[in-house]
């Protein structure tokens, strides 16, 4: 069975610019979930979708980013401008669907650098 | 709202020792508690899951975990470190109810040395 696929794996860029990640899902999982990874801390959860509705955003900086999900599979998040303190890991993680108990399985996530 | 707490951000043993890795939760509910292992480089994978159904669970490598309800405890424990298990660990707790948010802790490093 195939795992979440991410991409880019790495990426720099200057403050100010903009930057996109990919994320695929196991197929048939319903529900998709961005985290943010600083170094040092445990992943953050941005954003959580369940098919193609979003569920929890609470903890995502609507001034600059954003994320959809087409289709209610692939998903993109976006970071536009970026900040120096948005450089951090950012994982995708799939689940069947969104119980409390349900297993997330987690793409290889995207270090992004901000400089 | 709930919350995991791991204490120590490195723990070292060494080889064939005995590897304890602690978390405490903070839950205003009975709540579901992981235990994630993320190795350089990679996502997060999944070692054991606490449902409720037995306090002692067991999970992958060799790894076990007991929920003790008295001291809001979540320790991970493997009766004998294997160079392999060098890696990160997360502790995370979810509610029973509405949807999953998991919440992780800060994480441990696990050094193992020969």
């Amino acid at each position: 069975e195939a795992g979440v696929a991410q991409s880019p794996r790495y990426k720099i860029i200057e403050k100010r610019q903009s930057v996109a990640f990919w994320c695929n899902p196991i197929s048939g999982h319903a529900t998709l979930y961005w985290y943010q990874q600083i170094l040092g801390q445990g992943p953050k959860l941005l954003i959580q979708f369940q098919n193609n509705g979003v569920v929890d955003d609470s903890q995502l900086p609507k001034d600059r980013f954003s994320a959809e999900r087409l289709k209610g599979v692939d998903s993109t998040l976006k970071i536009q401008p970026a900040k120096l303190e948005d450089s951090a890991v950012y994982l995708c993680a799939s689940s069947l669907d969104s119980s409390a108990n349900t297993e997330a399985f987690f793409g290889q996530g995207t270090r992004l650098t901000v400089v | 709202a709930q919350s995991v707490t791991q204490l120590g951000s490195h723990v070292s043993v060494s080889e064939g020792a005995l590897v304890l890795l602690r978390c405490n939760y903070s839950s205003s509910v009975p709540p579901y508690l992981f235990w994630y292992v993320q190795y350089p480089n990679q996502g997060l994978q999944l070692l054991l899951k606490y449902t409720s159904a037995a306090t002692l669970v067991k999970g992958i490598n060799g790894f076990e975990a007991e929920f003790k309800k008295s001291e809001t405890s979540f320790h991970l424990t493997k009766p004998s470190a294997h160079m392999s298990d060098a890696a990160e660990y997360f502790c995370a707790v979810t509610l029973y109810t509405g949807f999953q948010k998991l919440v992780f802790g800060t994480g441990t490093r696990l050094l193992v040395s020969p």
